[in-house]
C-alpha cells in the first residue's frame, strides 16, 4: 500500500528566502507525481505534474524534482512571497491505478 | 472553460438526513474523481468514473454513499442517513485520458449536526 509523507508539517520563513518542501513515498512504482497548493477552506490548485520518466519540472518560481528510486520529490520555491502562504500537498499515482495518494501536506507561512 | 465546478459550496444538515452534491468537470475531461478531506489530512480517494462507468470505489465508500455520472457529464455524490463522522470537505476532480493531470474543484464543505 502506497504511503506518502511530507515533512515538516509546518514551515515559517521570512519573505524573499528560497525554500524546499519534501515529499517521500514508499512504493517507487509510480506513474506520476503531482504537487498542489491549497488555501484555507478551498480546493486544490495543481502546481506541477512530473511523469515517472522525468527528473524535474519548472513553472515560474517553482521547481519540482523527482527521484523515483529513492522515493523522494522536492518542491523548490524561489524568492518566497507572502502570497505563497498555503498548504502544499504532494500526491502520487501508481501504474494501472487512477487514484491519487496524498500526503498530509506542509503548511507554509511566509513572514513579511 | 471555468474549471471544475462543485455545488453547493457549503452544506449543514442534521444527522440522519440525506444530502446530494454535484460536480461539473472540465468539459473535455472524461475522467472524474471524488475525494474526501478531513481537517489536517490529505484528500482520500472515494471513487472514479471514466465516462459514465464507475470503475473504482474505495472501501471508504460505505453503503450509505452512492455516486453517479449519467451520460458521462456531471456527477452526483449522495450520502444517505448522514452521521457526524461524514463531516468533511468533499472534493471533485477531473482529468483527460491523454493528460492525467488532475484538476480539482473548490469542494463542498459538509457539516453534520
Amino acid at each position: 500500500k502506497q504511503e506518502v509523507t511530507q515533512i515538516p508539517a509546518a514551515l515559517s520563513v521570512p519573505e524573499g528566502e528560497n525554500l524546499v518542501l519534501n515529499c517521500s513515498f514508499t512504493d517507487s512504482a509510480i506513474y506520476n507525481l503531482q504537487w498542489f497548493r491549497q488555501d484555507p477552506g478551498k480546493g486544490l490548485t495543481s502546481l506541477l505534474l512530473i511523469q515517472s520518466s522525468q527528473r524535474e519540472q519548472t513553472s515560474g518560481r517553482l521547481n519540482a524534482s523527482l527521484d523515483k528510486s529513492s522515493g523522494r520529490s522536492t518542491l523548490y520555491i524561489a524568492a518566497s512571497q507572502p502570497g505563497d502562504s498555503a498548504t502544499y500537498l504532494c500526491a502520487v499515482r501508481g501504474f494501472g491505478n487512477e487514484k491519487l495518494t496524498f500526503g498530509t501536506g506542509t503548511r507554509l507561512t511566509i513572514i513579511p | 472553460d471555468t474549471g471544475v465546478s462543485q455545488d453547493p459550496r457549503h452544506k449543514i444538515t442534521k444527522r440522519g438526513q440525506n444530502v446530494t452534491f454535484r460536480c461539473d468537470p472540465i468539459s473535455e475531461h472524461n475522467r472524474l474523481y471524488w475525494y474526501r478531506q478531513t481537517l489536517g489530512q490529505g484528500p482520500e480517494f472515494l471513487t472514479y468514473f471514466q465516462n459514465e462507468a464507475q470503475l473504482e470505489k474505495s472501501r471508504l465508500l460505505s453503503d450509505r454513499f452512492s455516486a453517479e455520472r449519467p451520460k458521462g457529464s456531471f456527477s452526483t455524490l449522495e450520502i444517505q442517513r448522514t452521521e457526524q463522522g461524514d463531516s468533511a470537505m468533499y472534493l471533485c476532480a477531473s482529468s483527460s485520458e491523454q493528460n492525467t493531470e488532475a484538476f480539482f474543484g473548490q469542494g463542498t464543505r459538509l457539516t453534520v449536526v
